[in-house]
This record gives structure tokens, sequence and C-alpha cells, in this order.
């Protein structure tokens, strides 16, 4: 199973939004809505943003949002915060019975 | 609260073999499908295991599928990972993580493992 396509960095302004792209196949982003979306500060354990596409898990801010079409997935961050800045990371479960991850986005607030 | 600690990472020869434990608290064990990840050093992510809540439903990624082993001891809420056929890729920081639809909801730490001569 290849790896989920993601830009390598993205970058914004506090108090913008910006979007993460995450491309898989019909084997895997495009067959399930079992899309996550993951941020992971250095040194630190990678932290569940969004699930099954659009679902955020308790404690998450409403600042972070989830979509999908077809074989490609988006995370939207808007109101940009220093914080965020952080890389990012999505991942699908496949028609194996699997899990694939993107390569990951450095994300940078300027 | 949930808490998920790894550990028996450490440095092991190329061919050696290595037991990594999940010791799981703070929620039903038993309820919840586990999954092992890895992460190389300034690397991405790779998913290498799920085991479901009984422990008779496993399924493993193709780079590891015949040299390592996931299993579960519910009564004692723990996971583990046994690695067989170690190779120099497979240095990398492992995690427990618990399922939650599809989705790895709470990690651990993680525990590095370090294959070299």
């Amino acid at each position: 199973q290849s790896a989920l396509t993601q830009p390598a960095s993205v970058s914004g302004s506090p108090g913008q939004s910006i979007t993460i792209s995450c491309t898989g196949t019909s084997s895997d982003v495009g067959a399930y809505n079992y899309v996550s979306w993951y941020l992971q500060h250095p040194g630190k354990a990678p932290k569940l943003m969004i699930y099954e596409v659009s679902n955020r898990p308790s404690g998450v801010s409403n600042r972070f949002s989830g979509s999908k079409s077809g074989n490609t997935a988006s995370l939207t961050i808007s109101g940009l915060q220093a914080e965020d800045e952080a890389d990012y990371y999505c991942s699908s479960h496949t028609n194996i019975n699997s899990c694939v991850f993107g390569g990951g986005t450095t994300l940078t607030v300027l | 609260q949930v808490q998920l600690v790894e550990s028996g990472g450490g440095l092991v020869k190329p061919g050696g073999s290595l037991r990594l434990s999940c010791a799981a608290s703070g929620f039903t064990f038993s309820d919840h499908y586990m999954t092992w990840l890895r992460q190389t050093p300034g690397k991405g992510l790779e998913w290498l295991s799920y085991i479901g809540g009984s422990g008779s439903t496993i399924y493993y990624a193709d780079s590891v599928r015949g040299r390592f082993t996931v299993s579960r001891d519910n009564a004692k809420n723990s996971l583990y990972l046994h690695m067989n056929s170690l190779r120099a890729e497979d240095t990398a920081l492992y995690y427990c993580a618990r399922d939650f639809a599809a989705a790895a909801d709470y990690w651990g730490q993680g525990t590095l493992v370090t294959v070299s001569s």
C-alpha cells in the first residue's frame, strides 16, 4: 500500500486559514470514511485531531475541520495560531484491513 | 484518564529479537482494538499492526508480517509486540495506541528501538 500524498509544507499568518490536502486512491481514502488527521509537535507523540473524515474528538478546537472529495481528504485550520505550528499527518483505513499514513506536512505560522 | 506506557526498547543486533510491552490504564482494555505504529527519526509514521479486543483478529503491515507478532493479555491490560529478524530499517520509535473508529485516539510516549551491530 503506497503512502498517502501530502504537501511537504504549508504556511500561513496568524488569523488566516490554511488547508492541507491528503490524496490517496479508491482503495483507501476514496473507499472509506475512515480518514484521520494527527498533529505532532517536536518530541511529542501524535495527537488525534479529526477522525471519520470530519469528526473532532472531545477537546479539539472547532478551528480544525476535515472534509473529503473522492480520493482526496482535506484538513482546514481557521484562525491560525502560533501553537498550530506542527507536523500534520493524515491516515486512512484501506481495503486490505490496514492503515496507511501520509508523509506529513509541516505547518509554519509566519 | 487513559494512559499507555510502552517499554522494552533498546539496542539490538541485526537478526536479533526484542519484545515491546504496552501497559494500558484508564479504560476497559478488552473493549478496544489496539495498534502498534512506529516513526523513524525525521520521517513519518508507519502503521504496523491491529489486534482486536479478544486477540482473535489481527492484521499486519507487509513490512513486518512474518517477523513481528502482536499479542495481548487482557487480564494484565497489556499489549505486546514480539519482533524477530530485526533489520537496520526497523530502527524507530515504537508507539502503541488505542484504536477508535479506525483512528488512534490515545498514544503512548513511545519506546526507541535501535538495530545496529
